[in-house]
């Protein structure tokens, strides 16, 4: 079956723009998760979906970070005024639950330059 | 508040040695998850492993053991007669068992480099 899928692959963009990064979770998994990594580190918590709502949004860093995941099924992280800082890769997993496996996307390489 | 610690930071071994990589971990809740990811080069995480708290058996898989012991909070994964296609970086990772906060902490990974 397929996996966790996210577009874009790569993105670029200036300090200031807008970005939105897209999951498509594994099909049936209500769980849906983001994670940031930068380089040398391991993947940061993000936000957690539950289905259609945000079940902890405490790793967004500020208010420039949202999520939306409106038919429980895809995901979209918008980052508004982007800044150098926010390079990173941007991972998306789900689950079939909370606590079970979590399956990773390849990732999103942002880019602010 | 949740913690994983891997010490070790790279590691390098020639293909055909055993290489252990070593996870501490910090947590104040009873009932929690353990897991064990891989990165390789392509960038893609790969689950490899999942043990829950209540179960300290240690498990094999192929060349794949795991030693899980809640005493010294640890959770070493051991590659046995390591192969290049092992080279990449391997992160332990913890979460709580129940509740609404299921987000994985990882730590900073172990990056092992297999040489022929």
């Amino acid at each position: 079956g397929a996996g966790v899928s996210q577009t874009p692959s790569n993105k670029v963009t200036e300090k200031g723009k807008y970005v939105e990064l897209r999951c498509d979770p594994i099909s049936g998994h209500t769980a849906l998760y983001w994670y940031r990594q930068s380089l040398g580190q391991g993947p940061e918590f993000l936000i957690y979906f539950q289905g259609t709502g945000a079940a902890d949004d405490s790793g967004l860093p500020n208010d420039r970070f949202f999520a939306v995941r409106p038919e429980g099924s895809v995901s979209t992280l918008k980052i508004q005024r982007t800044e150098r800082g926010d390079s990173a890769v941007y991972l998306c997993a789900s689950g079939e639950r909370p606590s079970s496996e979590q399956f990773f996307g390849p990732g999103t390489r942002l880019t602010v330059l | 508040a949740q913690k994983v610690t891997q010490a070790q930071t790279e590691i390098s071994v020639v293909e055909k040695e055993d290489v252990t990589l070593d996870c501490v971990y910090e947590t104040r809740d009873t009932t929690y998850y353990l897991f064990w990811y891989k990165q390789p080069p392509s960038g893609e995480l790969v689950f490899l492993i999942r043990r829950n708290s209540f179960d300290e058996q240690n498990e094999i898989s192929g060349r794949y053991s795991w030693n899980f012991q809640k005493s010294t909070s640890s959770f070493n994964f051991t590659i046995t007669a390591s192969q290049v296609v092992d080279s990449a970086v391997y992160f332990c990772a913890l979460v709580r068992r129940s509740g609404a906060n299921s987000k994985l902490t990882f730590g900073k990974g172990i990056t092992l480099s297999v040489r022929p």
